[in-house]
């Protein structure tokens, strides 16, 4: 079974761009997780995307935006990037059980996003 | 906002050692979940804990679920030198988001 698949790995973009990342999760999951990654404010989460729904949300400014396909594959997109928007974006994936539980989440390799 | 205290930041090992990092939270957790993180990789899961109280085995690592929901311990027996990295717990809320704790860098005693 193919694990969850993040692409591009690296990524290095300037002040003000936009940028979108993307996550294919295992197969059979259907909820989809993103999170931030950095030194000085470690893993951070981002939102979590369900039946191409948005379940929940973190405490990410209206920058941080993302959106899930049919096939459940997921994109998050970061507009007017920002020096401090440089970190690792990890993707993850869960099985959902009833009652809207979701299992242990499995992470991609993540992309390394540098803004200059 | 939840927060988890992961202890001890780093430790050094020593090969053949046995470790042990603990976290804690004011909040009570569904799931606890450890992970292994490795340079310029995601977390890789080790172990995920659903039940208080529960004791879970991965080979040479053990973890258990606390009775309170809100703690949690991971041991490593006899710890080999690709055992270095970083290692976080997470616990998980029902709505499925993680909550991270900051890691335990593990190295090697020089």
């Amino acid at each position: 079974k193919a694990g969850v698949t993040q692409t591009p790995r690296y990524l290095i973009k300037t002040r003000g761009q936009q940028v979108t990342l993307s996550c294919s999760p295992i197969s059979g999951h259907r909820s989809v997780s993103w999170y931030q990654q950095t030194p000085g404010q470690g893993l951070q989460f981002l939102f979590e995307y369900f039946s191409e729904t948005q379940r929940n949300k973190g405490n990410f400014p209206g920058r941080f935006s993302g959106r899930q396909f049919s096939n459940s594959r997921s994109e998050m997109n970061v507009s007017t990037l920002e020096l401090g928007d440089s970190a690792l974006y990890l993707c993850a994936s869960s099985f959902t059980r009833g009652k809207g539980m979701n299992t242990e989440a499995f992470f991609g390799q993540g992309t390394r996003l540098t803004v200059v | 906002g939840q927060q988890l205290n992961q202890s001890p930041q780093s430790m050094f090992i020593q090969e053949g050692e046995d470790v042990s990092m603990n976290c804690t939270s004011s909040s009570i957790f569904n799931t606890w979940l450890w992970y292994k993180q490795d340079p310029g990789e995601g977390p890789v899961l080790l172990i995920a804990l659903y039940k208080a109280g529960e004791l879970t085995s991965n080979g040479r690592l053990t973890a258990q679920f606390g009775i309170t929901r809100k703690d949690s311990f991971l041991n490593i027996s006899a710890s080999i030198p690709s055992d270095v990295g970083i290692y976080f717990c997470a616990g998980q809320l029902r709505q499925g988001n993680l909550i991270f704790g900051k890691g335990t860098k593990l190295s090697v005693k020089p």
